[in-house]
Order: structure tokens, then sequence, then C-alpha cells
């Protein structure tokens, strides 16, 4: 069984580019989460796919936004990129949004 | 507004005694804690879980303890391994369709051999 994996693993970017990230979820796992985690914080809640459909959004602003796929892989996407967006992202999948989350090894975003 | 708060960043233990992490929550609609461990590189580990309808959950090495009343948990490892040293978040979700994770700031256990 193969767990979530996430692409690339390191990632350079400037000031207003934009940026896409991917994550593939666990196999059988419908539901997809995405965390951004600053350094010395631990993860905050970006957004949810279930099926899809977005059904949870947290406190980010619309030029993060995401794509689920028909095979539950998802994408994460940001706009308009700032410094303060540097950070390590972390993509969650399960198998119905109330099991547990599990975890693939993160992207790293550097904006300089 | 930190709704998970872990108060120790750090705590240093000697291997084959006991760690106790603590976690303190101010959202009462919380019903479910989790614990997840992280290893540098690598992205957070579930280790174990606690619904607000129980006090203590136990696996293994293990425990989970929660004081509603107080809205604190703690997880427990006895006894404390050198592979046990890493970043230890706690988490919580309430009711609701998405079930998010609300995280604490992580405590950095190490344990030394």
């Amino acid at each position: 069984e193969t767990g979530v994996t996430q692409s690339p693993t390191h990632l350079i970017k400037t000031r207003g580019q934009q940026v896409t990230l991917r994550c593939s979820s666990q196999s059988g796992h419908n539901t997809v989460s995405w965390y951004q985690q600053a350094l010395g914080q631990g993860p905050q809640f970006i957004f949810q796919y279930y099926r899809e459909e977005e059904n949870g959004r947290g406190n980010f602003p619309p030029r993060f936004s995401g794509l689920q796929f028909p095979n539950y892989s998802s994408e994460l996407n940001v706009n308009a990129l700032e410094l303060d967006d540097s950070a390590l992202y972390l993509c969650a999948s399960r198998n119905g949004p109330g099991e547990t989350q599990y975890f693939g090894p993160g992207t790293r975003l550097l904006v300089l | 507004d930190q709704q998970v708060k872990q108060n120790s960043p750090s705590l240093s233990v000697q291997e084959g005694r006991i760690s106790i992490l603590n976690c303190d929550y101010t959202n009462s609609m919380f019903d479910y804690f989790l614990w997840y461990k992280k290893y540098p590189a690598e992205g957070p580990t579930f280790l174990i879980s606690i619904s607000s309808i129980k006090d203590k959950n136990e696996d293994g090495r293990f425990t989970v303890f929660l004081n509603k009343s107080a809205k604190h948990l703690s997880l427990h490892i006895v006894p404390s391994q050198p592979g046990d040293s890493a970043v230890y978040f706690c988490a919580a979700t309430a009711p609701g369709s998405a079930r998010q994770l609300t995280f604490g700031s992580g405590t950095q256990l190490t344990v030394l051999p």
C-alpha cells in the first residue's frame, strides 16, 4: 500500500510568481487536506477536498486554490507569491472526513 | 488566537524514564484529540487519539489523558527510548463537514541515552 506522496520536495520561487504543488493520496482515500507549516509553528489548515469538491477552508486568502482529480490526487495553487508564503506545505489524506489523517512528507517552498 | 497550545517548546528525558507532553485547548467544541510525531524531513505521523467521551486511551508505551474540565490533555511515553526523539504535535477537531485538524506549535522531545 503506497502512502501519501508529494512533489516536488523543494521549490524556490520569487515574489509575485505562481506555484503548483501536487499530492497523491493514499490508496482508497477520497479526502485530501492541505496544511501550511511555518517555521516553529504547527500546521495550519488551508482547505480540504472530498470527492472533488472543496468542503472546508481555513483562514487563507483566495490566491490559495486547489483541485482534486477523479483519482483523488490533488493540487494546491498559490498565486502572487509573498515572502510569508515560505513554509512547508503538507498534504494529508483519509478515507472520509471523520477518519484519521495520514500526511505526506511535504513540499518546502522558499519565496525570495 | 491559538486554540491549541503546547507551552513547552522542548523537553529532555533520560532513556527509560517517563516523558510527559502537555497540551491545552480553549475551544469547547473540540470533541476529538490526536497526537502526531514528526521527524525532520518527514510528514507528521499519527500516534494516538482520544475521544472527548473518554479520559484515557492507551496504546503500548503511549497513553493519552484528557481532562475536559481543565481543557487539558497529556501524552505519556513509558519507557522513553532514543527513537522517540522527535517533535510532538497535539491536534484537535470539532464536529463539522471538514473535520480539519487544529494543531499546537509542537514540543521537541529529546530522549538522552
